[in-house]
């Protein structure tokens, strides 16, 4: 059974350009949410995507966005990059639980990917 | 306001024993669900336990327990028989709203757990 997976591991990038992060979710899942993690911090929520179309969005300005294909992968996209976007990036998937306030099912994690801005 | 406090800086433990680890949290949703999970230094979150405002008792995992104080606003998780492995990051989450599985998390800033043998 695949769990979530992202790629590229790794990436460095230099301030102003663009990057592209990739996330397959956990077979099963068909919601995706991405987290950014600052070194010593928590992760903070970015958004989240589910039938294709962003369905939460938190504080990040427009530079981030994102897109779902229909095979439920997800990509992260930001743009103009600043060094401050270097950060642990990490791609959450569950299955949509609709109406079900007492879901307890976790969101299950990648490995994440790690960005080095320059 | 900090939604999800976790204030320990760092904890040791020696190997076998017990150890707790402190969050409190704040929400005005009645509904609301807590989360531990726990990110080694290869940078994966591992899901360990969950918790429901709703739930009578207090969750269980095997190893992890849950101390819930709903009045307190306070989630504890409690490792017993410390091992090696559990050398971690530890976050404390929290889903709030009416999605279920699919509502955001906040997460805290996290402890760091040391083992020592």
């Amino acid at each position: 059974d695949a769990g979530v997976t992202q790629s590229p591991t790794h990436l460095i990038k230099t301030r102003g350009q663009q990057v592209t992060l990739r996330c397959s979710p956990k077979s099963g899942h068909d919601t995706v949410s991405w987290y950014q993690q600052a070194l010593g911090q928590g992760p903070q929520f970015i958004f989240q995507y589910y039938e294709e179309e962003e369905r939460q969005r938190g504080n990040f300005p427009d530079r981030f966005s994102g897109h779902q294909f229909p095979n439920y992968s997800s990509e992260l996209n930001v743009n103009a990059l600043l060094l401050g976007d270097s950060a642990l990036y990490l791609c959450a998937s569950s299955s949509f639980g609709g109406t079900d306030r007492y879901s307890n099912q976790p969101q299950h994690f990648g490995d994440g990917t790690r960005l080095s801005i320059l | 306001a900090q939604k999800i406090t976790q204030t320990q800086p760092g904890m040791f433990v020696q190997e076998k024993e017990a150890v707790t680890l402190d969050c409190t949290y704040d929400t005005s949703d009645p509904s609301y669900g807590l989360f531990w999970y726990k990110q080694p230094s290869s940078g994966e979150m591992i899901f360990l336990i969950y918790q429901g405002s709703y739930d009578q008792q207090n969750a269980t995992e095997g190893r992890y327990s849950l101390n819930f104080q709903k009045a307190r606003k306070s989630a504890n998780l409690v490792i017993s028989a410390s091992q090696l492995g559990d050398s971690a990051m530890y976050f404390c989450a929290m889903r709030e709203g009416h999605t279920g599985a699919n509502s955001k998390l906040t997460f805290g800033k996290g402890i760091t757990l040391s083992v020592r043998p």
